[in-house]
């Protein structure tokens, strides 16, 4: 089993639409979570972190379940702009120090007009 | 503000020969992370450093791989000597500090082909 695991999509949403992504994590020691977003050809950047009671940022919300180890990112109204491929990432504490972040391969998403 | 900067952006070169990948950090940020990202795997942690020092390198994939850092303003990934399965997006990142959970700074990336 895969440490993070995603649905790859693509997920093809008309503008103004809702959608939501999904992704489990097999470590139940994993301390801290992550959305990163990154655009064709380009580098990972961050989207946005995400915690226990959930939060939000404008139109994206992050959610968090430890018991299902579980995280979700929802994307409302969403835009041309949106367009791109979204990595679920974990971050875990090692022993000895330092920490690791696992990426999952991703959900691409696809905004039409 | 300087991001993290990767050299070469492409590089394309034939089976067996050496390929040095290099990495500039964000200035006072601890931690630097190479990476590497295919279709296939997407985006694997190879080595990671704190303060110059390599912290866990598990991710290499075999000998034929190694990085460096001899300062805190410079890192290099060799891959020697290079096969077509090495094909990739190598990424280099930093951050600053892992006592307070910090986002990643990724570079451009270098795209290599080797033919």
């Amino acid at each position: 089993r895969k440490e993070v695991e995603q649905d790859p999509g693509p997920f093809n949403v008309p503008e103004g639409a809702t959608v939501a992504f999904n992704c489990t994590y097999s470590n139940s020691a994993s301390q801290s979570f992550f959305w990163y977003r990154q655009d064709c050809r380009k580098e990972p950047k961050l989207l946005m972190s995400v915690y226990s009671s959930g939060n939000e940022d404008g139109r994206f919300t992050a959610q968090l379940n430890r018991a299902s180890q579980y995280i979700s990112l929802l994307i409302r109204d969403s835009k041309l702009s949106d367009s791109a491929t979204y990595l679920c990432v974990v971050n875990m504490w090692i022993t000895g120090g330092g920490n690791k972040l696992t990426f999952g391969t991703g959900t691409q998403l696809k905004v039409e007009l | 503000d300087a991001g993290v900067i990767q050299s070469p952006r492409h590089e394309v070169t034939e089976m067996g020969q050496e390929v040095t990948l290099r990495c500039k950090p964000i200035s006072g940020h601890d931690y630097l992370f190479w990476y590497r990202q295919t279709m296939m795997r997407g985006l694997e942690l190879l080595i990671y450093f704190n303060n110059n020092v390599p912290i866990d390198d598990s991710g290499m994939p075999e000998d034929r791989f190694s990085a460096k850092m001899p300062n805190a303003s410079f890192s290099t990934l060799k891959i020697q000597p290079s096969e077509p399965r090495d094909s990739a997006v190598y990424f280099c990142a930093s951050s600053p500090d892992r006592v307070v959970i910090q986002p990643q700074h990724f570079g451009d990336g270098t795209r290599l082909s080797i033919l």
